[in-house]
């Protein structure tokens, strides 16, 4: 059974800290996504890698960073969390090309308090 | 630039009614693929179909059908005899010449009452 996995199914943070969420895929795929989900906005790519070491601003990457130091595992870094990255947040992987599904993890809430 | 959009953010229906969601795209790739995904309470997006731009056959499977329209950048999904079990949010999404970056609709979120 294929599997993407996050590491939290929900974090409550101070503003501030520096957070990190971690996802791992055990599918060999060479892309991997990073989307933050909010009412009415829908799911929007914060970061996207399509191999490892190497990544790719998506739409919103202001107050992200990101790592790929192995092909399984994607993290989001949050520098200095603030309340309006309160959100949901969805890891996605897939194989390389444009033609081939994703597969999401279970997401995390992130609570900036 | 791409851009999905899913003008419809609730549609409330009630059990074995027919409907429709709406998905209008944005690309000036020649090449690209459109997907539906389904979001269930549970939260963890789940695949349903894939269209390539090149392949404008309607598709079926069970209660669900597939409408796409080059000519009005539509992708519509229509379900069939809704079931309670169909409740979700649905995202359309699109995928062009960009490596697999895939960029997403705004979501609808479908109510099926019993």
């Amino acid at each position: 059974d294929v599997k993407v996995t996050q590491s939290s199914r929900y974090l409550v943070k101070r503003t501030g800290e520096k957070v990190f969420l971690e996802c791992v895929q055990d599918m060999d795929h060479e892309n991997m996504f990073w989307y933050r989900q909010d009412p009415g906005l829908g799911l929007r790519l914060i970061y996207f890698s399509y191999d490892v070491k190497m990544k790719e601003k998506g739409d919103i990457p202001e107050g992200y960073s990101v790592s790929r130091e192995k092909k399984e595992r994607f993290s989001l870094i949050l520098e200095s969390a603030s309340t309006n990255q309160t959100s949901m947040y969805l890891c996605a992987s897939s194989l390389q090309g444009s033609n081939t599904e994703a597969f999401f993890g279970q997401g995390t809430r992130l609570t900036v308090v | 630039a791409q851009k999905v959009t899913q003008a419809q953010t609730e549609i409330s229906v009630v059990e074995k009614e027919d409907v429709t969601l709406d998905c209008v795209y944005e690309t000036r790739d020649t090449t690209y693929y459109l997907f539906w995904y389904k979001q269930p309470p549970s939260g963890e997006l789940v695949f349903l179909i894939r269209r390539n731009s090149f392949d404008e056959q309607n598709e079926i499977s069970g209660r669900y059908s597939w409408n796409f329209q080059k000519s009005t950048s539509s992708f519509n999904f229509t379900i069939t005899a809704s079931q309670v079990v169909d409740s979700a949010v649905y995202f359309c999404a699109l995928s062009g010449n960009q490596g697999g970056k895939l960029i997403f609709g705004q979501g609808t979120e479908l109510s099926v009452k019993p």
